[in-house]
């Protein structure tokens, strides 16, 4: 079964400074999806980055970059120049359909509580 | 484009009560999914429905069961509510299924 352990319950980061979350998982398969998610305090839940496992190149989304490791299995989240509106519980999760019925499976991580600090 | 609504925001029932919530995704989304988050689980998958049909379905007792409209609004039922129901249940719309899920902002629900 596959599962996503995110090992730092909370973190903190001055601001303008570089901090990153970890995330590995586990899982037989060599086609599927990893994600970050982040969830402010009181606020919705939206996507950060996404990468696709096929993709050897790690995803970049401005200030926010993965670090894929897919023989490591680990899913890293880096976040450059970080700023108080990054304060949130980030989640890491993975996803694999399968092709022949639709059926998928998204599995999140228990969360990164990340404070950014003045 | 308006983003997943839920309703209720906030709800408080009592043990042995049932419940109805609702999710609206956004417009032109056939897919809808159930989380249950929780301080010590993060989030876990109830299930997912498209076209009206359940897809999939997470570990979680018969006491959780779901429905899609037509219209592709999703309502998630919790009869006989246990005290550990108690959490924040998301929504999550998405063009396909397995493409990127936007999350509604969640009803929270308080079991006493």
């Amino acid at each position: 079964a596959q599962t996503v352990t995110q090992s730092q319950p909370e973190m903190s980061v001055q601001e303008a400074e570089t901090v990153t979350l970890s995330c590995t998982y586990d899982t037989s398969e060599n086609n599927y999806y990893l994600f970050w998610y982040k969830q402010p305090p009181s606020r919705q839940m939206i996507l950060v980055i996404r990468q696709e496992a096929y993709k050897q190149q790690n995803a970049t989304e401005n200030r926010f970059s993965v670090n894929f490791q897919k023989a490591a299995k680990s899913f890293s989240l880096k976040i450059s120049d970080s700023q108080l509106g990054d304060t949130a519980m980030y989640f890491c999760a993975f996803m694999k359909q399968a092709l022949t019925s639709g059926t998928y499976k998204y599995i999140f991580g228990t969360g990164t509580r990340l404070k950014v600090l003045a | 484009k308006a983003g997943v609504t839920q309703t209720p925001r906030y709800l408080i029932k009592t043990r042995g009560q049932q419940v109805t919530l609702s999710c609206s995704p956004i417009s032109g989304h056939r897919s809808v999914s159930w989380y249950q988050q929780t301080p010590g689980q993060g989030l876990q998958f109830l299930f997912e429905y498209f076209s009206e049909t359940q897809r999939n379905k997470g570990n979680f007792p018969g006491r959780f069961s779901g429905r899609q409209f037509s219209n592709s609004r999703s309502e998630m039922n919790v009869s006989t509510l246990e005290l550990g129901d108690s959490a924040l249940y998301l929504c999550a719309s998405s063009l396909w299924g397995a493409s990127e899920q936007y999350f509604g902002p969640g009803t929270r629900l308080t079991v006493t």
